[in-house]
């Protein structure tokens, strides 16, 4: 089961440049979340997506944009890059569910490491 | 300012003590989860609580959730150097709803010495 995969895993980029984060699951998940981890910080959550063509924001969203095309591909995109970006990003995927609340367990990834110079 | 207060940051202890973890906040979460993240890896769930007061025990890792379930506590019996690792707490807000949006706490930094 490769579960929720992430790439790349490394990555450095210059200030003002683009990019796309990949991340895809295959277990059928319907809601999927960005986050980022800064040393002493936790997780912050960047964006999250109940289902395909249904997207919003988190925490701190600002400097990305998102997409969700099918169930299985939630790509995080940094258009101008900037050295606050420099993090580890985290994507996550849950099983939806029909109650009030949900407590299903989040499977993440390995990450991406990305420094901005 | 931080939602959901964990501390310590930081713990250091030699093989076989024991040590507590704790997850505060004010505001009140449907359920809580514990996480534990080993380096260059995505943090792994260790556990699920959801009803005020509700204890939870996996092996030596004794987990609780206030009964009012606004923080949550783990506690390690004779700590082992494969105990050794990141944990995390994270709640999910009332006003959340089902959408399974998680509040993290900074992380514990455990590290046990043999």
């Amino acid at each position: 089961n490769a579960g929720v995969t992430q790439t790349p895993k490394f990555r450095i980029l210059k200030i003002g440049q683009s990019m796309t984060l990949q991340c895809t699951q295959d277990m059928n998940h319907n809601y999927m979340y960005w986050y980022r981890q800064d040393p002493g910080m936790g997780l912050k959550l960047i964006y999250y997506s109940v289902g395909a063509g249904i997207t919003d924001k988190g925490e701190v969203p600002n400097g990305y944009n998102v997409s969700r095309s099918t169930t299985e591909d939630f790509p995080l995109r940094l258009e101008l890059a900037a050295p606050s970006q420099t993090s580890v990003y985290f994507c996550a995927s849950s099983y939806s569910s029909r109650g009030r609340f949900s407590n299903q367990p989040q499977h993440f990834g390995d990450g991406t490491r990305l420094s901005i110079l | 300012t931080q939602l959901l207060e964990q501390s310590p940051q930081f713990l250091s202890i030699q093989e076989g003590e024991n040590l507590t973890v704790y997850c505060n906040s004010s505001s009140v979460f449907s359920s809580l989860q514990w996480y534990r993240q080993e380096p260059g890896e995505g943090p792994v769930l260790l556990v699920t609580v959801v009803t005020g007061g509700e204890v939870k025990k996996l092996k030596r890792l004794t987990f609780q959730f206030g009964d009012a379930r606004k923080d949550s506590s783990l506690h390690i019996t004779a700590a082992q150097p494969g105990d050794t690792g990141l944990y995390l707490c994270a709640g999910a807000l009332l006003s959340s709803g089902n959408t399974g949006k998680l509040i993290f706490g900074q992380g514990t930094t455990l590290q046990v010495k043999p």
